[in-house]
């Protein structure tokens, strides 16, 4: 099974920073990453597929890149309703698999 | 619009049986395969199994052999069966489904149910 590591558990932040969150694969998975809000109480919230590409209706604040087994989100200009947990996935191959999820937190 | 939506018992006991009901509108169920992920409160999400557009199926082999995942198009429901329930199986179960029409490509969620917990308790 492919492993992705997010490897910061909580990473502090404040409104109108620009912070990283990033994901890395156990192997190769080409851009076959997608990344994922969810809040407390709520289902997950797609933000950005095949790496770099940004669902529909989300802000562009946000941004994907990476390929291969090195994947980063990077959120602009943080707003107070982005603090919330967020996943890495990938679909190269089955079984799919998800990061173990960031907490982004106010300082 | 797509919608989904998870309909379970709430509470299992250990070493029973569990049933969860996934009813979707929006879209067809002979176009679009629908997976089923499950969070342990406070943990990560873990991928369990998907049914194909054609009633064909993968499924996660660390639980292959206490899943089995149906449906039925004409209603458009899809159903999840888990056995021998222990209290680590006690998740929060999302259905959400593919990210395509085609099996191969697209195995990200857009559309996510709102989950059903499931608590293993005596």
């Amino acid at each position: 099974d492919i492993v992705m590591t997010q490897s910061q558990k909580f990473m502090s932040t404040s409104v109108g920073d620009r912070v990283s969150v990033t994901c890395k694969a156990s192997q190769n998975v080409g851009t076959n990453v997608a990344w994922y809000q969810q809040k407390p109480g709520q289902s997950p919230k797609a933000l950005i597929y095949s790496a770099s590409y940004r669902y529909s209706g989300v802000p562009d604040r946000f941004t994907g890149s990476g390929s291969g087994t090195d994947f980063t989100l990077t959120i602009s200009n943080v707003q107070s309703e982005d603090l919330a947990e967020y996943f890495c996935q990938q679909y190269n191959s089955y079984p799919l698999t998800f990061g173990a999820g960031t907490k982004l937190e106010l300082k | 619009q797509v919608q989904l939506k998870e309909s379970g018992p709430g509470l299992v006991a250990p070493s029973q049986s569990l049933s969860i009901t996934c009813t979707i509108s929006g879209f067809s169920l002979t176009s679009y395969g629908v997976h089923w992920v499950r969070q342990p409160p406070g943990k990560g999400l873990e991928w369990l199994v998907v049914i194909w557009s054609d009633g064909s199926t993968t499924y996660n082999s660390a639980l292959k052999s206490r899943l089995s995942i149906s449906k039925d198009n004409s209603k458009s429901q899809v159903f999840l069966k888990m056995n021998s329930l222990q209290t680590d199986d006690t998740a929060m179960y999302y259905c959400a489904r593919h990210g395509s029409t085609m099996i191969t490509t697209g195995a990200w969620f857009a559309y996510w149910g709102q989950g059903t917990l499931v608590t293993v308790s005596a």
